[in-house]
Order: structure tokens, then sequence, then C-alpha cells
């Protein structure tokens, strides 16, 4: 997986609660992605972001925030998870350009009860 | 609206032919088009690219074409094994907001 690790791998969690899903990367890459994968759905994004401290909003951002501190770390927080929520989640690297080929990590399901 | 669309049904296939999978699009002029590869559990994988002005691109068994006429690319793999069992995805970057667009996906089953 590109040197792409998520945390945790599985997460239940209830309705009205924080989450927070870490993407952590060994690569060096300047651009890194979240985006969730729903049953007869492509990848949808949420966030992306193109160097520390800058992001933006993909197709689906509501209800989402990131924080990039450093390079190789890209984190997904769901301020107050909802089930709709629920999901597989995806992080991804790129080198340069925003659409250029892009690596996933091994994912993150989560649960909203 | 614009849509990107992967048949939904499975394709099987037997061992040895060749599998043809369609992407096609609507309302897009995308710049370029790549192809995925995911198994289930995982992340997808990077497998090809092809430009708006490539016609045809190839890897070892994997064959993709692209035109733009039709709005369609299409992928094949070639003596199918039934290691090729998997989704694959096609996604469409798009100069206007810099992002790529997927599809859902189809299934592929190769049968020994």
């Amino acid at each position: 997986d590109a040197g792409i690790t998520q945390s945790p791998r599985h997460k239940v969690t209830e309705t009205g609660t924080p989450v927070t899903l870490r993407c952590h990367q060994t690569e060096n890459h300047r651009y890194m992605y979240w985006y969730r994968q729903d049953p007869g759905h492509g990848l949808r994004l949420i966030h992306y972001s193109y160097g520390v401290k800058d992001t933006d909003k993909g197709e689906v951002s509501d209800g989402y925030s990131v924080s990039r501190s450093k390079t190789e770390d890209f984190l997904l927080t769901l301020e107050s998870a909802t089930s709709s929520q629920t999901s597989v989640y995806f992080c991804a690297i790129s080198d340069s350009v925003v659409a250029d080929t892009q690596y996933f990590g091994p994912g993150t399901r989560l649960t909203v009860l | 609206s614009q849509k990107i669309e992967q048949n939904s049904e499975a394709l099987n296939i037997q061992e040895g032919k060749t599998a043809t999978l369609t992407c096609n699009y609507t309302n897009y002029s995308p710049a370029y088009l790549q192809w995925y590869r995911q198994d289930p559990g995982r992340g997808p994988v990077f497998l090809l690219l092809i430009r708006e002005n490539e016609k045809e691109k190839r890897k070892e068994r994997l064959k993709v074409t692209f035109d733009t006429t039709l709005k369609q690319s299409l992928f094949h793999i070639t003596a199918s094994q039934p290691a090729d069992s998997a989704t694959y995805l096609c996604a469409l970057y798009m100069d206007s907001n810099y992002q790529l667009i997927w599809g859902a996906g189809t299934k592929l089953i190769i049968k020994p």
C-alpha cells in the first residue's frame, strides 16, 4: 500500500460522537486525499491537501473537517457522527499535480450506530 | 447531469479469454482517464493512464482505449487468469476542477 497507513482500520461509534481518522505516509508526497466509498457509488472526494496547512473541500465535505500539520499526516474529523457517515474511508496520496496517479491506503471501515 | 457509468453487474469470463470492461461518461471533457484495480478489503491500485490525445495504451496483458467522440473507454485483459478477478474502477481527471471523478466499478470474475 505504497507506505500509507490508516488508523483505526475499523471503528464502531454512536451517533453524535466525534471521530478522528488518521492517515500517515512515508513517501513524502505533497498531495493527500480523503475519500469515502459506498456501495453503488464511485469514490467520492471529501477533502484534500496540497501541502502542510493547505486544504480544500471536495465533493462531499459537509460534516467533515481535516487538518494537516505535518507532511506525513492527514487527519479527517467527523465532529458529530451521523448514520449517513457509515462508510469505508480511504486515504490517498499523489506526488505532483492533484490528479496524478494516486496511491491508496488500506481503508477504515466506520460504522455509526 | 454528469455521469460516469460502469457495468454494475459482475462480468463472468472463462479463463484464457479476453475480458472487456467499459467506462462511459456524459457531460465531461476529461483531460485523461485512469483505470484502477480494487481487491476486497483493500484500496484501489493504479493500472493505466490514457490521455485525451491517445487512442490506445498497453501494459503487458492490459490494453485501454479512449474514444472522446463516443465518450467511452474500454479496458481489456487478454489471456485472463483467475488472479485477475477483482473490481475495476475508472476515473476521469477534470482540468476544470483538478479532481478525479470515479466510476462505481465493475466486478470481474474469471472462472477456471
